[in-house]
């Protein structure tokens, strides 16, 4: 069974201060990673989809990486408005098309 | 370009009711997948549908049940409503089942059950 795990569960960061956020997985075979932003009263916002070991994308102060166990979501220099819940979702490879999704990080950006 | 429309936002229902939600996909995106957050188990998949066949179903009970029309607009039905059944319920769409881009949620229904 697939199985998606994040951490910290809270983060509570100063503005500019980098960090990171881990999802650590364990799926059959990968057939891809997701990342989702989400506001609270609001859905998911996607942000990358990660597809195999060695893979990075990144979007403004956004950067991920993945390896063959888990993902990193690095934040560089953060604002206030990065402030949000960032959740990390699998989707395995075979007929299913389900996200299996984790906790998620609860991520707050102080002024 | 208009995104994932949910309707209603917000629904109170009565335990023992059913209930009905609906969702109006991105014009082009012919997959629809439903999931259930709480706070508890944070988001669930329900089923996904795609040319009006539901092609996966999660570990949800019967009284969960979905449909997709034509128009690839989807529907999803709650009987005998259960207080375990507040939820924020999502629906999320994308171009085909093939493809790996990210799916585009909706904003959701807050359901909420007396």
């Amino acid at each position: 069974e697939d199985q998606v795990t994040q951490s910290p569960e809270a983060l509570r960061l100063q503005e500019g201060e980098s960090s990171s956020l881990n999802c650590s997985y364990t799926v059959s075979g990968l057939r891809g990673l997701f990342w989702y932003r989400q506001d609270p009263g609001k859905g998911p916002e996607f942000l990358f989809t990660l597809y195999s070991a060695g893979e990075e994308k990144e979007k403004e102060r956004l950067k991920a990486t993945l390896t063959k166990k888990e993902s990193f979501l690095h934040i560089t220099a953060p604002k206030p408005e990065d402030s949000a819940t960032y959740l990390c979702a699998v989707q395995e490879t075979g007929g299913r098309r389900a996200l299996t999704f984790g906790s998620g990080t609860r991520l707050q950006v102080q002024p | 370009k208009a995104g994932v429309t949910q309707t209603p936002r917000y629904l109170i229902k009565t335990r023992g009711q059913q209930v009905t939600l609906s969702c109006s996909p991105i014009s082009g995106h012919r997959s629809v997948s439903w999931y259930q957050q709480t706070p508890g188990q944070g988001l669930q998949f329900l089923f996904e549908y795609f040319s009006e066949t539901q092609r996966n179903k999660g570990n949800f009970p019967g009284r969960f049940s979905g449909r997709q029309f034509s128009n690839s607009r989807s529907e999803m039905n709650v009987s005998t409503l259960e207080l375990g059944d507040s939820a924020l319920y999502l629906c999320a769409s994308r171009r085909t089942r093939d493809t790996t881009d990210g799916y585009t949620f909706g904003s959701g229904t807050r359901l909420t059950v007396v």
